[in-house]
């Protein structure tokens, strides 16, 4: 069975910072280019950041370039995200995501709040 | 940010069929085809409802179809039912980044 588990959500004040991670289970995970979206109280989905397949390719989306850091350990099978600088907007459910052709594997997500 | 550009919302009643659009360049949408389609319910995990412009996923409505004309990707919904009613998002792969990004997102409502 398909698993990915995001971890490493919850309560942070502005400025702070917060690490997410991502454990895949039940997949080649090293096959696959892996991602972060997230969706934001009443938006739609954000694409937020994505790594390549052996880890020497890397997109951020404007509204979190140079804040955040997409890594991958494939030896772990864990993908995380390091997030700094942390703003209000900022604030959302992040999913962890694989996909390639017709496979598509998402986790259930985890809560970001950034607040005072 | 938003690199493909989708209609903010579509509309139909049941048993209509719609299309939702999904605008690019290039070098993303008309110059691959590794255009894919999700629909998302909020506060579930998305799904993979269309891949590579127009292959349905093992277990997806033969309702959903998908297309490309240059560099312009559609999705069409026909027989539309009350449960179709969602977000729906295209994504393509860029030789910009070499990666993959993602439409801005239409809101489907079955009236």
């Amino acid at each position: 069975e398909v698993q990915l588990v995001e971890s490493g959500g919850g309560l942070v004040q502005p400025g702070g910072s917060l690490r997410l991670s991502c454990s895949a289970s039940g997949f080649t995970f090293s096959n696959y280019a892996l991602h972060w979206v997230r969706q934001a109280p009443g938006r739609g989905l954000e694409y937020v950041s994505a790594i390549s397949r052996n880890g020497d390719r890397t997109y951020y989306a404007d509204s979190v370039r140079g804040r955040f850091t997409i890594s991958r350990d494939d030896s772990g099978n864990t993908l995380y995200l390091q997030m700094s600088s942390l703003r209000g907007e900022d604030t959302a459910v992040y999913f962890c995501a694989a996909w390639h052709s017709s496979s598509s594997f998402w986790g259930q997500g985890t809560l970001v709040t950034v607040s005072s | 940010q938003s690199a493909l550009t989708q209609p903010a919302s579509v509309s139909g009643s049941p048993g209509q069929s719609i299309t939702i659009s999904c605008s690019g360049t290039s070098s993303d949408v008309g110059g691959y085809n590794y255009v894919s389609w999700y629909q998302h319910h909020p506060g579930k995990a998305p799904k993979l409802i269309i891949f590579d412009v127009s292959n349905r996923p093992s277990g997806v409505s033969i309702r959903f179809s998908g297309s490309k004309s240059g560099n312009t990707a559609s999705l069409t919904i026909s027989g539309l039912q009350v449960e179709d009613e969602a977000d729906y998002y295209c994504t393509s792969y860029t030789s910009k980044t070499t990666l993959e990004i993602f439409g801005g997102g239409t809101k489907l409502t079955v009236l």
